[in-house]
């Protein structure tokens, strides 16, 4: 069964420090999404693709969050400078292009994520 | 703004049981509603879900329950099993987008 990869599994960093995390999609799903879970609260949508292009990023800090799908396949999000208020599990998802899919439903599939801790 | 709101925050039920979990909805352009479940360390993955056209969906022993006029839809859980401990979010979407608004959680522990 196809999965979407997420690097690296756990995360600790200090405060002010620089974090990446990387998502590799299900392969030929052009739509590309990054939340963010909060301990004991739903995810939380930071950022949508499609493709290379971003749909929505309203959501996202941008003053410290930024994130990139340069060929429109694998996708990193990064943190600089981490926050102790960033602690938390970031979660990939992809999906096929908007439309399609089970009977055209938006069937999103999650990766494991990547729990970030900062002290 | 909390779009989708989930009860009860946590649920013990026997094994056997029905395992009950209400979600409530503001957006009227929501036409699209998965409900996922989430084992710890895990990512969400999706359980069943629903459009408004229909009242009920049921695939083994989940049902939706989906009231258009209220705003509301349930999952149902009968004959619940210790394997089927874990998290439950709602969720929904819809409005032209595909943005997924989530629920905020219902642990739910299945006791021998």
């Amino acid at each position: 069964e196809a999965e979407v990869a997420q690097s690296p599994r756990y995360k600790i960093t200090e405060k002010s420090q620089a974090v990446a995390f990387w998502c590799d999609p299900i392969s030929g799903h052009a739509t590309l999404y990054w939340y963010r879970q909060i301990l004991g609260q739903g995810p939380e949508l930071l950022v949508q693709f499609q493709d290379e292009s971003v749909v929505d990023d309203s959501q996202l800090p941008k003053d410290r969050f930024s994130a990139e799908r340069l060929k429109g396949v694998d996708s990193t999000l990064k943190i600089q400078p981490a926050e102790l208020g960033d602690s938390a599990m970031y979660l990939c998802a992809s999906c096929p292009t908007p439309g399609q899919g089970l009977s055209g439903a938006n069937v999103l599939t999650f990766g494991a994520g990547s729990r970030l801790t900062v002290l | 703004q909390q779009q989708v709101k989930q009860s009860p925050q946590s649920l013990i039920v026997q094994k056997g049981g029905i395992s009950i979990i209400n979600c409530a909805y503001e957006n009227t352009a929501f036409d699209y509603f998965p409900w996922y479940q989430q084992f710890p360390g895990k990512g969400p993955a999706l359980l069943i879900a629903i459009r408004p056209d229909v009242s009920e969906k049921k695939e083994g022993r989940f049902t939706i329950s989906f009231n258009k006029s209220a705003k509301q839809f349930s999952l149902h859980i009968m004959d619940s099993q210790p394997g089927d401990s874990a998290t439950y979010f709602c969720a929904a979407s819809g409005g032209g987008g595909n943005k997924l608004t989530f629920g905020t959680g219902t642990q739910l522990k299945v006791e021998l």
